[in-house]
C-alpha cells in the first residue's frame, strides 16, 4: 500500500527566504507525482506535475524534483512571498489512484 | 473549460437526512474520483469511475454511502442516512484518458451534519 509522508508538517519563514518542502513515498512504481496548493477553506490547485520519467519541473519561482528510486520529491520555493502562505500537498499516482500526503502548512511572515 | 464543477458548495443537514453531492467533470476526462478531506485523516479516496463504470469503491466507508455516474458529464455521491461523523469536505476530481496527465479538482462541498 502506497504511503506518502510530508515533512515538515508546518513551516514558518520570513518573506524573501528560499525554502524546501519534502515528500517521500514508499512504492516507487508511480506514474507521476503532483504538487498541489490548498488555501484555507478552498479547493486544490495543481502547481506542478512530474512524470515518472522526469527528474524535475519548474514553474516560475517553483521547482519540483523527483527521485523515484529513493522515493523522494522536493518542492523548492524561491524568494518566498506572503501570498505563498498555504498548505502544500504532495500526491503520487499509481494505477489511477492518487495518494496524498498530509501536507505542509506554510506561513510566510512579512 | 469551466473545470470540475461541484454543487452545492456548502450543505448543512440534520442527522438522519439524505444528502446528495453533485459533480460535473471536465469534458473529455474519462476518470472521475470522489475524495473526502478531514483534519484527522487528510484526503482519502472514496471511489473512482472510468467511462462511467465504478472501478474501485474500497474507500467507501459504509453502506450508507453510494455513488453513481449515469453519464460522462455527471456523478453523484449520496449519504443516507447522514451522521455527524460524515462532516467533511468532499472533493470531486477528473483526469483524462492518458494517465500521467494529472488530476483536476473541483472546489469541494463542505458538509456539516448536525
Amino acid at each position: 500500500k502506497q504511503e506518502v509522508t510530508q515533512i515538515p508538517a508546518a513551516l514558518s519563514v520570513p518573506e524573501g527566504e528560499n525554502l524546501v518542502l519534502n515528500c517521500s513515498f514508499t512504492d516507487s512504481a508511480i506514474y507521476n507525482l503532483q504538487w498541489f496548493r490548498q488555501d484555507p477553506g478552498k479547493g486544490l490547485t495543481s502547481l506542478l506535475l512530474i512524470q515518472s520519467s522526469q527528474r524535475e519541473q519548474t514553474s516560475g519561482r517553483l521547482n519540483a524534483s523527483l527521485d523515484k528510486s529513493s522515493g523522494r520529491s522536493t518542492l523548492y520555493i524561491a524568494a518566498s512571498q506572503p501570498g505563498d502562505s498555504a498548505t502544500y500537498l504532495c500526491a503520487v499516482q499509481g494505477a489511477q489512484k492518487l495518494v496524498f500526503g498530509q501536507g505542509t502548512r506554510l506561513t510566510i511572515n512579512p | 473549460d469551466a473545470g470540475v464543477i461541484q454543487s452545492p458548495r456548502h450543505e448543512v443537514t440534520e442527522m438522519g437526512q439524505e444528502v446528495t453531492l453533485r459533480c460535473k467533470p471536465i469534458s473529455g476526462h474519462d476518470y472521475l474520483f470522489w475524495y473526502r478531506q478531514t483534519m484527522m485523516r487528510g484526503l482519502e479516496l472514496l471511489i473512482y469511475f472510468n467511462n462511467n463504470v465504478p472501478i474501485d469503491d474500497s474507500g467507501m466507508p459504509e453502506d450508507r454511502f453510494s455513488a453513481k455516474m449515469p453519464n460522462a458529464s455527471f456523478s453523484t455521491l449520496k449519504i443516507q442516512p447522514s451522521e455527524p461523523r460524515d462532516s467533511a469536505v468532499y472533493f470531486c476530481a477528473s483526469s483524462p484518458p492518458n494517465r500521467g496527465n494529472g488530476y483536476t479538482f473541483g472546489s469541494g462541498t463542505r458538509l456539516t451534519v448536525v
